[in-house]
């Protein structure tokens, strides 16, 4: 089975609110990463966990904050978000960080309002 | 670190006939060259990959080369389809330990039927 799934698919959310996207995956991979992805853009990765810690993260507010609870599940905790931070969020997951082979899960669509 | 420049970034074809798109990377470290397919509102999903050790790899209608002394590789799309009208990311993997993926800008196939 290799699939990562993620829910939300769809959140609204205010620049006050607080709010958290999860993703989870059974295929047994070791390595979890978050994308962020704009309208006809490439995925831009946000951070990656390999073995449940966090192995990158690329300079990305501490408005996001990732948390890997086990090696199944991943989330992304948002608060104060800006407008410009609306976008599609993919969660992908590999085999652990060195194996190339990343799956996406189908994402979560994003709107701050 | 690793730039992946891919073009064309728009490309029609009629239908039944074949489609090339190009990447180009800098990091002559990297090996590791998945392709993504992306429908709209859909999630990436791998379509293709190649290794540094391997020229070229083919599943049925679709194969990707690799050419590691100029630093390109293509995909290549053979009889096409309607179906595979899509938005189209070469990646290319870096040599560091979290084997991160650098996409390039991706490339709007549009199908004519």
């Amino acid at each position: 089975d290799t699939e990562v799934t993620q829910t939300p698919k769809h959140l609204v959310m205010g620049m006050t609110n607080k709010k958290s996207l999860k993703c989870e995956q059974h295929m047994g991979h070791r390595a979890m990463y978050w994308y962020k992805q704009k309208a006809k853009k490439p995925p831009e990765l946000m951070f990656v966990y390999s073995y449940e810690k966090l192995s990158i993260n690329e300079s990305v507010p501490s408005r996001f904050s990732p948390e890997c609870p086990n090696s199944s599940l991943l989330n992304l905790h948002l608060h104060a978000l800006q407008p410009e931070d609306s976008a599609l969020y993919l969660c992908a997951s590999s085999q652990d960080h060195r194996q190339d082979t990343q799956y996406f899960g189908p994402g979560t669509r994003l709107t701050v309002l | 670190g690793e730039n992946v420049e891919q073009h064309p970034s728009t490309l029609s074809v009629q239908e039944g006939d074949s489609a090339v798109i190009k990447c180009t990377y800098s990091d002559s470290a990297s090996n590791y060259f998945p392709w993504y397919k992306q429908e709209l509102g859909k999630r990436p999903q791998l379509i293709i990959d190649i290794r540094s050790n391997v020229g070229e790899k083919k599943d049925q209608r679709i194969a990707v080369t690799l050419n590691k002394t100029a630093k390109h590789f293509s995909l290549h799309i053979t009889e096409t389809q309607p179906e595979d009208s899509a938005v189209y990311f070469c990646a290319a993997s870096n040599s560091g330990s979290a084997r991160q993926l650098t996409f390039g800008s991706g490339t709007q196939l549009t199908v004519l039927p």
